[in-house]
């Protein structure tokens, strides 16, 4: 059965920086597309990066794009979202999920929180 | 505001059917592939359909969904308390170059 499980959250300060990490298993890792969607607390899903199979493509929503940084390292089944200048918007569970074909989302992991707070 | 547009509620007695509309532009719905997600409280979504209209295995036939030009539907027939989630739509915008989702729909069952 695939899986992704996700670590890393926690509570820091505006301005901060964090690291999240996404492990898959049950899967050919390499094989597929991998996303970062986050939900603030009460809110709605926002979809906040993809990267390729290679990693050699990346795309970022708006919100985050030049803040946040997606990467992988398919010998360890590992994705990672660097995430630098944070905000208190940033507050949020997010996600890792397996791409599907067509820009969906097939398995997903059960989040790691990041509260950005003073 | 999202992108793709849901009503934020529906409610329906059990055994009933309910239908959730998701309404987008030719440059998300209209030219690309719809999936639905069903969110129960506390745990992460869940993929319900994909590709418009095409199920996961394991997902009942009470839940189908279609599209029709710049909007898709969700419809749950036979409805269980059980089904009391919230239901997200999603696509890939082609302008912004990026997934989008719905704002959500909250279902009750009555």
């Amino acid at each position: 059965e695939a899986q992704l499980v996700e670590s890393g959250g926690g509570l820091l300060q505006p301005g901060g920086s964090l690291r999240l990490s996404c492990v898959g298993s049950g899967f050919t890792f390499s094989n597929y597309w991998i996303h970062w969607v986050r939900q603030a607390p009460g809110k709605g899903l926002v979809w906040v990066a993809r990267i390729s199979t290679d990693g050699s493509s990346t795309t970022y929503g708006d919100s985050v794009r030049g803040r946040f940084t997606i990467s992988r390292d398919n010998a360890k089944n590992t994705l990672y979202l660097q995430m630098n200048s944070l905000r208190a918007e940033d507050t949020a569970v997010y996600y890792c999920a397996k791409g599907g074909t067509y820009y969906y989302m097939d398995v997903w992991g059960k989040g790691t929180t990041v509260t950005v707070s003073s | 505001q999202s992108v793709l547009t849901q009503p934020p509620s529906v409610s329906a007695a059990p055994g009933q059917k309910v239908t959730i509309s998701c309404s987008g532009s030719s440059s998300n719905i209209g030219n690309n592939y719809v999936s639905w997600y069903q969110q129960l409280p506390g745990t992460p979504p869940k993929l319900l359909s994909y590709d418009n209209d095409k199920r996961p295995s394991g997902i009942p036939d009470r839940f189908s969904a279609s599209k029709s030009g710049t909007s898709a539907t969700l419809d749950i027939t036979g409805l269980q308390t059980g089904d009391e989630a919230d239901y997200y739509c999603g696509a890939w915008d082609s302008s912004l170059y990026a997934v989008v989702f719905g704002g959500g729909t909250k279902l009750t069952v009555l």
